[in-house]
């Protein structure tokens, strides 16, 4: 099946420093992608879409400024938090899906990017 | 608008006990439906997924049916295992539109 990777899986950074997480499709082309924020014990909240070459679409209350989402190519997305601070501190998950139109919209999901802020 | 309803849990089960987790949905249109599952520290990972009405997804022992007439898309396991525990998220994908996630429902199997 189609796998996602995401690195780091784990990162510990100081208060406002700015961390890139990447996402990277491995064997196929993802024409969109999506990063998700999870809580402990909560669902997933989407924050942006991205589109490959195109800039990313924020979900309402997600500050696009502190959240800087990049689709440079066709099997890579990378999220930076900039500036972070503890209540950053969260579990970044991406997911990607290719082609578009009508049809399966199956998601695959990273394994997801724990951030710790101190 | 679009929307998916998951029961709460947490449910606990004893091994080899019958699992039903519940699910509906609202939606425009005839989106796909998906059970992920999600082990702690982990990404989701696809469960099982069904496409048109009354299709049955199917996988690992699990098995959900989308049924067009209740609007819902219920997981079931004949046999639950110790391995089994983990958080299980129903979906759905309009077409068109980005995938609504339930909030989740955590399973804890007893041995």
């Amino acid at each position: 099946g189609a796998v996602v990777s995401q690195h780091p899986s784990w990162v510990i950074c100081k208060s406002g420093t700015s961390v890139k997480i990447e996402c990277r499709s491995l064997d196929f082309q993802a024409t969109t992608m999506f990063w998700y924020r999870q809580f402990p014990k909560q669902s997933l909240m989407l924050m942006a879409t991205s589109n490959e070459g195109s800039k990313a679409t924020y979900e309402q209350g997600v500050e696009k400024d502190k959240f800087l989402i990049n689709h440079a190519s066709l099997t890579l997305s990378t999220l930076t938090v900039t500036s972070a601070h503890p209540e950053d501190s969260s579990f970044y998950i991406c997911s990607a899906r290719s082609g578009g139109g009508q049809g399966t919209y199956e998601q695959y999901f990273g394994p997801g990017t724990r951030l710790t802020v101190t | 608008g679009n929307s998916v309803t998951q029961m709460e849990g947490p449910v606990t089960l004893s091994e080899e006990a019958f699992l039903t987790i519940n699910c509906t949905y609202t939606a425009t249109g005839y989106p796909s439906l998906f059970w992920y599952v999600q082990y702690p520290g982990e990404g989701l990972q696809l469960l099982l997924k069904a496409t048109k009405a009354d299709d049955k997804g199917s996988n690992k022992g699990f098995e959900a049916t989308y049924r067009k007439e209740t609007t819902s898309f219920h997981l079931e396991k004949g046999s639950v295992q110790v391995s089994d525990s983990a958080v299980y998220f129903c979906a759905l994908s309009p077409p068109g539109f980005k995938t609504i996630f339930g909030a989740g429902t955590r399973l804890f199997v007893k041995a």
